[in-house]
């Protein structure tokens, strides 16, 4: 059972428009991230998100991109202006407190842009 | 091993046997190594962690062994099952405070009945 739930499994959108990937963890975690795996291709860091900061992000995490955690439970990943490159599966993960703990991803949401 | 482009390494395995799976990681700083477990349609499942101050971690039926000396990593099942067919991804931390994983290409598993 992933100890993240993530919203919506698939997600179709034309490109240009705006998308927003949802994911709730089941216990209370404290740090987050989300990743994306291109179909084929192996999982790339995006971005860490820790006490309503990010704490790391990658060179794919550009302008384009923002993440929040609006309510104290819901972490979301927002895509403004979305292109034919960002079709992939984008995965949320926690990791619980404590330096050497392994990060638990989600089963991820497919974005598919037209 | 690793992959070429969109071709991943395949192993097939009897059920019963033993499989050993490897991973060559890129960065002799990183600390932190995480073996995941990739079934379709969902996303990477926690099998086995190691610290780079180890060499050898036992779990149920998995073992991971570390060579920091080549930089190479590797997941070892004992007794395979037909359910431990996935894609098996190690991840690596680069260590000096940063938290985020660098994933290896993969290796799918299949094991034959």
């Amino acid at each position: 059972e992933p100890e993240v739930t993530q919203t919506p499994s698939h997600q179709v959108t034309q490109m240009g428009q705006e998308v927003i990937l949802r994911c709730v963890p089941i216990s209370n975690h404290l740090y987050f991230y989300w990743y994306r795996q291109i179909l084929g291709q192996k999982v790339e860091f995006l971005v860490s998100f820790y006490n309503n900061e990010i704490s790391e992000k990658s060179e794919i995490f550009d302008d384009q991109f923002s993440v929040e955690r609006p309510d104290g439970s819901n972490f979301t990943l927002k895509i403004r202006s979305t292109k034919l490159e960002d079709s992939a599966m984008y995965f949320c993960a926690v990791r619980p407190t404590g330096r050497n703990q392994p990060q638990h991803f989600g089963d991820g949401t497919r974005l598919s842009i037209l | 091993g690793e992959s070429v482009g969109l071709h991943l390494p395949t192993l097939s395995v009897q059920e019963g046997d033993n499989s050993i799976i490897n991973c060559a990681y890129s960065n002799s700083a990183s600390d932190y190594f995480i073996w995941y477990k990739q079934e379709s349609g969902k996303g990477p499942q926690f099998i086995i962690d190691i610290r780079s101050n180890m060499d050898k971690r036992q779990g149920q039926r998995v073992t991971v062994l570390l060579n920091k000396t080549v930089k190479h990593l590797s997941l070892q099942i004992a007794a395979t099952q037909p359910g431990d067919s996935a894609v098996y991804f190690c991840a690596e931390r680069p260590g000096a405070g940063s938290y985020q994983l660098t994933f290896g290409k993969g290796t799918k598993l299949s094991v034959i009945p």
